[in-house]
């Protein structure tokens, strides 16, 4: 069954350090992948996008992904974290015939302190 | 551009009512996707329109949920007869083409509160 797992329920990093967020997988096909943010009460954001090609993909407010086939991740990082980057994160998979449906992990959500 | 709309942002009512949502897409967006968040999960696919064809239903819209698209522009999700355990957001997604090439623009959403 398709599947997506984030590890960890919230992480809390100090203004202007690194940030590493987990997404596992599990796909049989060749995953659409996807990080998306959430601030509280509104919708859903579309920071990065991984469909093909380059395993390395940028996306907005500075922040990048890595896909690793072999240990079916898919990681968000950035490299110095601001304040207002505290909200919750998800990672998602794009499944079915052109990866139209979106199943969502669970979320981590990112606590900035000063 | 002026983004996806939802309607209401908040509904409360009282369990057995019947609601419905309406969410207006971005304009020439022929794919609209309905969602469910639940407090501390991720959104869970509910169903998926493209145009006015409701392609995909996933087996959490039970047989009290209907969503409709017709001419393919808006879209309502009307839940019937509500349970305490409809209590959720409901989000709205849509998106342009015909390959997930293209990113899901979401709505803020509709809470819902069944007392």
């Amino acid at each position: 069954a398709q599947s997506v797992t984030q590890p960890d329920i919230h992480i809390t990093v100090s203004e202007g350090a690194s940030l590493e967020l987990r997404c596992n997988y599990s796909y049989g096909a060749t995953p659409y992948l996807f990080w998306y943010v959430q601030s509280p009460g509104q919708g859903l954001q579309l920071l990065l996008k991984y469909f093909s090609g380059d395993t390395l993909v940028q996306g907005i407010k500075g922040f990048e992904a890595e896909f690793k086939r072999s240990q079916s991740s898919f990681n968000l990082r950035k490299p110095s974290v601001h304040w207002s980057d505290a909200a919750e994160y998800f990672c998602a998979v794009g499944v079915g015939t052109g990866g139209f449906k979106t199943i969502f992990g669970a979320g981590t959500r990112l606590f900035v302190k000063a | 551009d002026t983004g996806v709309s939802q309607n209401p942002r908040h509904k409360i009512t009282k369990r057995g009512q019947n609601v419905t949502f309406r969410c207006d897409p971005i304009s020439e967006h022929n794919r609209l996707y309905w969602y469910r968040q639940t407090l501390g999960q991720g959104p869970e696919f509910l169903t998926y329109f493209q145009n006015e064809a409701q392609l995909e239903k996933s087996r959490l819209l039970s047989d009290r949920f209907s969503a409709e698209r017709p001419k393919g522009s808006f879209s309502t999700l009307e839940i019937q007869r509500t349970e305490q355990g409809d209590s959720a957001m409901y989000l709205c997604a849509s998106s342009r083409g015909f390959d997930s090439n293209q990113p899901q623009h979401f709505g803020d959403g509709t809470r819902l509160s069944i007392l």
